[in-house]
């Protein structure tokens, strides 16, 4: 079963960049690595996908080196309303197993 | 475009009733269907998937259970409810080819408390 490993919280100021890194080592070679956000009481939204090196969006990077055997999310310049759950996975097979998620908090 | 419903929105149950959530998916054929739960401050807990009508894959053994009686329907049931059944359910969809792009687009949940 895919796993993936991130920090558990993190907190960070309004206008700053934040990197939160996820950590997978047993991706497999078809996988892709994906992102997910959310809000309370809301299901989660796709942020970013990739598979190596790095792909950007209007919202967020996604950082991936060569092994593939971690990934950081990018996001620039953050304000109050990013504070959520942020998930990374990478499939296997049909399933998704979701990590326990970074909680970033943004503070004023 | 694809879009994806779940009803109700909330509900409270006794401990002890039965359970019936529907998800349905439209825009989009023989998708991949995901149940989740999501407990209090928690992480995505996977339930059931289903790649194809009638077909349901059990990630945890309790007393929930899942059909998929449409191509686009899924649910999920149980006969009686626990406490620890509380929680936010989440349906999930993904199109059904393998490899490549991988990209699951969720509900907007249940909340569900038994009481």
């Amino acid at each position: 079963l895919a796993k993936t490993t991130q920090p558990i919280s993190m907190d960070s100021y309004e206008g700053q960049e934040v990197n939160i890194t996820c950590s997978h080592n047993n991706i497999a070679t078809n996988d892709y690595i994906t992102w997910y956000q959310q809000f309370p009481s809301q299901g989660p939204r796709f942020i970013i996908q990739g598979y190596k090196t790095k792909v950007t969006n209007e919202v967020a990077s996604l950082f991936i080196p060569a092994d593939r055997k971690s990934s950081t999310l990018s996001l620039p310049r953050v304000s109050l309303s990013d504070t959520a759950v942020y998930y990374c996975y990478h499939s296997g097979t049909y399933k998704y197993i979701f990590g326990t998620g970074t909680r970033l908090k943004v503070l004023a | 475009s694809q879009t994806i419903h779940q009803w109700p929105a909330t509900l409270v149950q006794p401990v002890g009733s039965p359970l019936s959530l529907e998800c349905t998916v439209e825009g989009t054929s023989n998708p991949n269907l995901y149940w989740y739960r999501q407990a209090a401050g928690r992480g995505l807990q996977l339930l059931f998937y289903s790649v194809g009508i009638g077909q349901i894959s059990s990630e945890v053994p309790q007393n929930l259970s899942a059909s998929r009686p449409q191509d686009r329907q899924f649910i999920l049931s149980s006969k009686k409810l626990l406490l620890s059944d509380s929680g936010f359910y989440l349906c999930a969809w993904r199109g059904g080819s393998r490899g490549g792009l991988d990209t699951q687009y969720f509900g907007p949940g249940t909340r569900l408390t038994v009481l």
